[in-house]
């Protein structure tokens, strides 16, 4: 079985600083890792993706993050916040397969902008 | 990119009448669907994985009675909710795989209330 722990349900930055929402995972296959965002009363849209490709993957609207087997971890980071930043995020992990595999997602964590 | 839409966006019904959610891939087909449910300030929750012109697999606790998913085409899949009840009241957002890639693309949601 799969599954993604996203520490803190909530977190606030003041906009310009650093963002950063964290996501462990466990998979008992290399698993593929995604970030999606929600806005209020809309579907999801994805931030970026890990495919077993390169560790670092960049993402749209500035965001990144970085696959870290030794930590089982894929944190989203941002260097600057931004207001529109605000929103729901989503941590998604899948077996990497093709075919019918379903994503397994995370709480989810609000992010605040403080301006 | 794959665009996946729903219809409708908001809907509101009597408890014990029945409500059909539509989501339809709009540039590409897709021979599998996903449906999910969230709650407020929850993540969301997996109901049935839809495949074009088999029958749905539902996951675990799921009504199938009352959750009627019918895939009839490559770009259309519809989510029955038969007999609503206050309780069912909640965000559905369906989603749609691109054939051979592991990404899904998510429809925008449909928020019903039951009451």
């Amino acid at each position: 079985a799969q599954s993604v722990t996203q520490l803190g349900s909530h977190v606030s930055v003041s906009e310009g600083a650093l963002v950063l929402l964290r996501c462990n995972y466990s998979s008992s296959v290399p698993p593929y890792l995604f970030w999606y965002v929600q806005y209020p009363n809309q579907g999801l849209q994805l931030l970026l993706k890990y495919t077993s490709a390169a560790t670092l993957v960049k993402g749209i609207n500035g965001f990144e993050a970085e696959f870290k087997k030794s930590e089982t971890s894929f944190h989203l980071t941002k260097p600057s916040a931004h207001m529109s930043d605000a929103a729901e995020y989503f941590c998604a992990v899948t077996r990497g397969a093709f075919g019918n595999e379903k994503l397994t997602f995370g709480t989810g964590t609000r992010l605040t902008i403080i301006p | 990119g794959a665009v996946v839409s729903q219809h409708p966006s908001r809907v509101i019904c009597k408890s014990g009448t029945s409500v059909k959610i539509e989501c339809r891939s709009l540039d590409f087909q897709a021979t599998t669907m996903f449906w999910y449910r969230q709650f407020p300030k929850k993540s969301l929750m997996l109901m049935a994985t839809s495949n074009e012109g088999s029958k749905a697999t539902y996951e675990q606790g799921v009504e199938k009675d009352k959750f009627l998913i019918n895939h009839a085409s490559l770009t259309l899949s519809t989510l029955t909710v038969t007999s609503a009840h206050p309780e069912d009241s909640s965000f559905y957002i369906c989603s749609a795989r691109v054939p051979g890639e592991n990404e899904q693309f998510f429809g925008p949601g449909t928020r019903l209330t039951v009451l």
